[in-house]
């Protein structure tokens, strides 16, 4: 199957500044990509939707000013978590959709990002 | 809206156990099914996916059936083994929409 990356795959950061997570899609273009959050023995809760070229699609009660998402390219999405807090703290994975299987698009995963604000 | 329920939540099984993972949802419309697994700390693992034309699919020990009229999939896990302890999601597409989860159910396999 495709390949998703995404880094880094751990990071602690102090409360108040910002991080950056990314995500790759290593051997297709994905068009649409799309991140999820994951609070301790939860399920994935997704967070938005990021689409190459246009603004991302959020989640009700996601706060866009907060998770600054960027598609600028067909390989790459970005996730910014601004001014963080304790609260953000959380497993953040991505996914991409592979065009190529049609209206069977599968989502392929990235292995998350792991991220500890002190 | 998609609502993905998984029973049970937890299953602690004796090594060497058939055990059956439930997965229900709501809307019937999906184009296929994905069973994940996921170990802890770590991303998912794509276990096998059912396509909405499909009634199972099988991989190895593993065997998902999928029937799409009455919401519901279930996930055949034949012979346990340790290894097996991990939690599982099952997760719907209907379209050009993201992936709806489940809340998965923690499998515990005891040696």
């Amino acid at each position: 199957g495709a390949v998703v990356s995404q880094h880094p795959s751990w990071v602690i950061c102090k409360s108040g500044t910002s991080v950056k997570i990314e995500c790759r899609s290593l051997d297709f273009q994905a068009t649409t990509m799309f991140w999820y959050r994951q609070f301790p023995k939860q399920s994935l809760m997704l967070m938005a939707t990021s689409n190459e070229g246009s603004k991302a699609t959020y989640e009700q009660g996601v706060e866009k000013d907060k998770f600054l998402i960027n598609h600028a390219s067909l390989t790459l999405s970005t996730l910014t978590v601004t001014s963080a807090h304790p609260e953000d703290s959380s497993f953040y994975i991505c996914s991409a959709r592979d065009p190529r299987g049609g209206l069977y698009n599968e989502q392929f995963f990235g292995p998350g990002t792991r991220l500890t604000v002190l | 809206k998609q609502e993905v329920t998984q029973i049970p939540a937890a299953l602690s099984v004796p090594e060497g156990e058939n055990l059956v993972l439930n997965c229900s949802f709501t809307d019937s419309a999906i184009y296929n099914l994905q069973w994940f697994r996921q170990d802890p700390g770590k991303g998912l693992t794509s276990l096998l996916l059912i396509q909405s034309s499909q009634r199972e699919q099988t991989s190895g020990r593993l065997n998902a059936s999928l029937d799409k009229s009455s919401g519901r999939s279930t996930l055949y896990i034949a012979a346990s083994q340790p290894g097996d302890s991990a939690t599982y999601l099952c997760a719907v597409n209907s379209g050009n929409t993201p992936l709806v989860f489940g809340k998965g159910t923690r499998l515990s396999v005891i040696a």
